[in-house]
Protein backbone atom coordinates (compact mmCIF):
# COMPACT_ATOMS: atom_id res chain seq x y z
CA UNK A 1 0.00 0.00 0.00
CA UNK A 2 1.28 3.34 -1.30
CA UNK A 3 -0.94 5.44 1.02
CA UNK A 4 -2.16 7.09 -2.12
CA UNK A 5 -5.77 6.60 -1.82
CA UNK A 6 -8.04 7.68 -5.40
CA UNK A 7 -11.45 7.66 -5.76
CA UNK A 8 -13.40 5.98 -7.18
CA UNK A 9 -11.87 2.94 -8.65
CA UNK A 10 -13.64 2.69 -11.58
CA UNK A 11 -16.50 5.06 -13.25
CA UNK A 12 -18.61 5.00 -16.72
CA UNK A 13 -19.81 8.13 -17.66
CA UNK A 14 -21.53 9.48 -21.08
CA UNK A 15 -19.67 11.37 -23.60
CA UNK A 16 -20.41 15.27 -22.85
CA UNK A 17 -20.43 15.02 -19.11
CA UNK A 18 -18.21 16.16 -15.89
CA UNK A 19 -16.50 13.49 -13.60
CA UNK A 20 -14.55 14.54 -10.75
CA UNK A 21 -11.64 12.11 -9.52
CA UNK A 22 -10.42 12.76 -6.18
CA UNK A 23 -6.74 11.99 -4.81
CA UNK A 24 -5.67 11.93 -0.69
CA UNK A 25 -1.75 11.86 -1.20
CA UNK A 26 0.26 10.31 1.92
CA UNK A 27 0.74 11.48 4.89
CA UNK A 28 2.49 15.04 4.81
CA UNK A 29 3.01 14.74 1.46
CA UNK A 30 3.09 18.07 -0.26
CA UNK A 31 2.94 17.44 -3.86
CA UNK A 32 0.34 15.69 -5.32
CA UNK A 33 0.73 14.81 -9.48
CA UNK A 34 -1.84 13.67 -12.29
CA UNK A 35 -1.09 11.06 -14.98
CA UNK A 36 -3.26 9.66 -17.42
CA UNK A 37 -2.19 5.91 -18.94
CA UNK A 38 -3.87 5.20 -22.17
CA UNK A 39 -2.71 2.60 -24.61
CA UNK A 40 -1.89 4.63 -27.29
CA UNK A 41 -0.12 7.47 -25.56
CA UNK A 42 1.26 6.02 -22.49
CA UNK A 43 2.15 7.28 -18.92
CA UNK A 44 1.32 11.38 -19.74
CA UNK A 45 2.16 13.53 -16.69
CA UNK A 46 -0.84 16.22 -16.67
CA UNK A 47 -0.34 18.57 -14.14
CA UNK A 48 1.72 19.12 -10.42
CA UNK A 49 0.62 20.90 -7.35
CA UNK A 50 2.41 21.75 -4.52
CA UNK A 51 0.85 22.84 -1.24
CA UNK A 52 -2.39 24.17 -2.69
CA UNK A 53 -0.32 25.84 -5.59
CA UNK A 54 0.40 24.65 -9.11
CA UNK A 55 3.69 23.78 -9.79
CA UNK A 56 4.54 22.00 -13.37
CA UNK A 57 1.76 21.82 -16.16
CA UNK A 58 2.39 18.96 -18.60
CA UNK A 59 -0.25 17.70 -21.87
CA UNK A 60 -3.00 18.37 -20.32
CA UNK A 61 -6.80 19.20 -22.15
CA UNK A 62 -8.26 22.67 -21.51
CA UNK A 63 -11.29 21.24 -20.91
CA UNK A 64 -9.26 19.40 -17.66
CA UNK A 65 -8.91 21.16 -14.38
CA UNK A 66 -7.24 20.18 -11.11
CA UNK A 67 -6.88 22.08 -7.58
CA UNK A 68 -5.37 20.89 -4.69
CA UNK A 69 -7.14 21.71 -1.63
CA UNK A 70 -5.68 23.25 2.27
CA UNK A 71 -5.96 19.43 3.19
CA UNK A 72 -3.83 18.48 0.38
CA UNK A 73 -6.28 16.36 -1.08
CA UNK A 74 -6.77 17.07 -5.19
CA UNK A 75 -9.25 16.62 -7.52
CA UNK A 76 -9.41 16.41 -11.31
CA UNK A 77 -12.12 17.24 -12.95
CA UNK A 78 -12.69 16.33 -16.74
CA UNK A 79 -15.50 17.66 -18.51
CA UNK A 80 -16.60 17.82 -22.16
CA UNK A 81 -15.37 14.27 -22.11
CA UNK A 82 -14.98 12.41 -24.99
CA UNK A 83 -14.44 8.99 -25.92
CA UNK A 84 -10.96 9.01 -26.33
CA UNK A 85 -10.24 10.46 -22.40
CA UNK A 86 -11.02 6.99 -21.29
CA UNK A 87 -8.19 5.95 -19.75
CA UNK A 88 -6.34 5.05 -16.58
CA UNK A 89 -5.40 8.27 -14.38
CA UNK A 90 -3.30 7.75 -11.82
CA UNK A 91 -2.46 10.21 -8.74
CA UNK A 92 1.25 10.19 -7.20
CA UNK A 93 2.36 12.50 -4.66
CA UNK A 94 6.02 13.26 -2.91
CA UNK A 95 7.38 14.43 0.14
CA UNK A 96 8.93 18.06 -1.46
CA UNK A 97 8.66 19.74 -5.05
CA UNK A 98 12.51 18.73 -5.44
CA UNK A 99 12.47 16.25 -7.71
CA UNK A 100 14.73 14.01 -6.76
CA UNK A 101 12.27 11.99 -4.86
CA UNK A 102 10.70 9.59 -6.11
CA UNK A 103 6.69 9.86 -6.23
CA UNK A 104 4.11 6.80 -4.49
CA UNK A 105 1.31 6.20 -6.84
CA UNK A 106 -2.05 5.33 -5.93
CA UNK A 107 -4.25 2.91 -7.93
CA UNK A 108 -5.51 4.83 -10.24
CA UNK A 109 -9.17 5.29 -11.75
CA UNK A 110 -10.30 3.83 -14.46
CA UNK A 111 -12.40 5.84 -16.58
CA UNK A 112 -14.65 5.08 -19.70
CA UNK A 113 -16.63 7.16 -21.53
CA UNK A 114 -19.76 5.23 -23.76
CA UNK B 1 13.28 19.82 -21.50
CA UNK B 2 13.98 16.72 -20.07
CA UNK B 3 12.55 12.97 -21.44
CA UNK B 4 13.37 9.44 -21.36
CA UNK B 5 13.11 6.95 -24.33
CA UNK B 6 12.64 3.27 -23.67
CA UNK B 7 14.16 1.11 -26.24
CA UNK B 8 11.86 -1.91 -26.91
CA UNK B 9 8.37 -1.35 -25.98
CA UNK B 10 8.20 -5.47 -25.37
CA UNK B 11 10.99 -7.49 -23.73
CA UNK B 12 10.63 -11.59 -23.62
CA UNK B 13 13.11 -13.61 -21.45
CA UNK B 14 12.74 -17.30 -20.48
CA UNK B 15 13.18 -17.57 -16.51
CA UNK B 16 16.51 -17.69 -14.79
CA UNK B 17 18.19 -15.30 -18.00
CA UNK B 18 19.17 -11.89 -17.87
CA UNK B 19 16.80 -9.07 -17.86
CA UNK B 20 18.06 -5.87 -19.96
CA UNK B 21 15.47 -3.16 -20.30
CA UNK B 22 17.21 -0.04 -21.96
CA UNK B 23 16.79 3.34 -21.23
CA UNK B 24 18.21 6.59 -22.54
CA UNK B 25 17.40 9.88 -21.33
CA UNK B 26 17.85 13.67 -22.90
CA UNK B 27 18.35 16.60 -19.74
CA UNK B 28 19.70 19.86 -19.85
CA UNK B 29 20.85 19.54 -16.43
CA UNK B 30 22.28 16.25 -14.63
CA UNK B 31 19.25 14.41 -14.12
CA UNK B 32 17.56 12.42 -11.32
CA UNK B 33 16.35 9.15 -13.07
CA UNK B 34 14.19 6.40 -11.88
CA UNK B 35 13.07 2.92 -12.83
CA UNK B 36 9.23 1.96 -11.99
CA UNK B 37 7.60 -1.09 -12.11
CA UNK B 38 3.79 -1.51 -12.60
CA UNK B 39 2.36 -5.36 -12.17
CA UNK B 40 -1.32 -6.06 -13.70
CA UNK B 41 -4.21 -3.99 -12.20
CA UNK B 42 -1.98 -1.36 -9.69
CA UNK B 43 -0.07 1.87 -9.64
CA UNK B 44 3.41 2.53 -10.08
CA UNK B 45 5.99 1.48 -7.79
CA UNK B 46 9.51 2.54 -7.33
CA UNK B 47 12.23 -0.11 -8.01
CA UNK B 48 15.06 2.09 -7.78
CA UNK B 49 16.36 6.09 -8.28
CA UNK B 50 19.96 7.72 -9.50
CA UNK B 51 20.75 10.78 -7.50
CA UNK B 52 24.10 11.00 -8.49
CA UNK B 53 25.83 9.08 -5.30
CA UNK B 54 26.91 6.49 -7.14
CA UNK B 55 26.66 5.40 -10.85
CA UNK B 56 25.48 1.87 -10.30
CA UNK B 57 22.42 1.69 -8.23
CA UNK B 58 20.41 -1.28 -6.23
CA UNK B 59 17.38 -1.45 -6.29
CA UNK B 60 14.54 -3.76 -4.92
CA UNK B 61 14.14 -7.56 -6.34
CA UNK B 62 17.46 -7.52 -7.07
CA UNK B 63 16.93 -5.32 -9.88
CA UNK B 64 19.69 -2.32 -10.61
CA UNK B 65 20.71 0.35 -13.29
CA UNK B 66 23.86 2.01 -14.25
CA UNK B 67 23.85 5.72 -14.96
CA UNK B 68 26.41 6.00 -18.33
CA UNK B 69 26.83 9.78 -18.76
CA UNK B 70 28.95 9.43 -22.02
CA UNK B 71 25.70 7.43 -23.33
CA UNK B 72 22.88 9.01 -21.47
CA UNK B 73 21.55 5.77 -20.36
CA UNK B 74 20.27 4.20 -17.55
CA UNK B 75 19.82 0.70 -18.49
CA UNK B 76 18.04 -1.65 -15.85
CA UNK B 77 18.74 -5.02 -15.40
CA UNK B 78 18.87 -8.49 -13.34
CA UNK B 79 21.07 -11.33 -14.13
CA UNK B 80 18.65 -14.04 -13.46
CA UNK B 81 14.68 -13.76 -14.04
CA UNK B 82 11.58 -14.78 -12.23
CA UNK B 83 8.46 -15.40 -13.33
CA UNK B 84 7.28 -12.82 -10.38
CA UNK B 85 9.44 -10.13 -12.64
CA UNK B 86 6.58 -10.25 -15.44
CA UNK B 87 5.04 -6.63 -15.47
CA UNK B 88 5.09 -2.94 -17.10
CA UNK B 89 8.64 -1.27 -16.70
CA UNK B 90 9.00 2.51 -16.88
CA UNK B 91 12.26 4.92 -17.11
CA UNK B 92 11.69 8.27 -15.44
CA UNK B 93 13.97 11.77 -15.69
CA UNK B 94 12.64 14.49 -13.08
CA UNK B 95 13.81 18.55 -13.61
CA UNK B 96 10.77 20.02 -12.85
CA UNK B 97 8.52 17.92 -13.00
CA UNK B 98 9.03 13.84 -13.46
CA UNK B 99 8.32 12.35 -17.10
CA UNK B 100 7.80 8.54 -18.03
CA UNK B 101 8.90 6.65 -21.00
CA UNK B 102 6.57 4.63 -22.66
CA UNK B 103 7.19 1.31 -20.98
CA UNK B 104 8.22 -2.04 -21.63
CA UNK B 105 6.52 -4.75 -21.13
CA UNK B 106 8.87 -8.17 -19.60
CA UNK B 107 7.39 -11.49 -20.34
CA UNK B 108 8.88 -13.80 -18.68
CA UNK B 109 8.39 -17.82 -20.23
CA UNK B 110 8.92 -20.92 -18.30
Amino acid sequence: DSGVTQTPKHLITATGQRVTLRCSPRSGDLSVYWYQQSLDQGLQFLIQYYNGEERAKGNILERFSAQQFPDLHSELNLSSLELGDSALYFCASSARTDMNTEAFFGQGTRLTVV
Amino acid sequence: AQSVTQLGSHVSVSEGALVLLRCNYSSSVPPYLFWYVQYPNQGLQLLLKYTSAATLVKGINGFEAEFKKSETSFHLTKPSAHMSDAAEYFCAVSDQDMRFGAGTRLTVKP
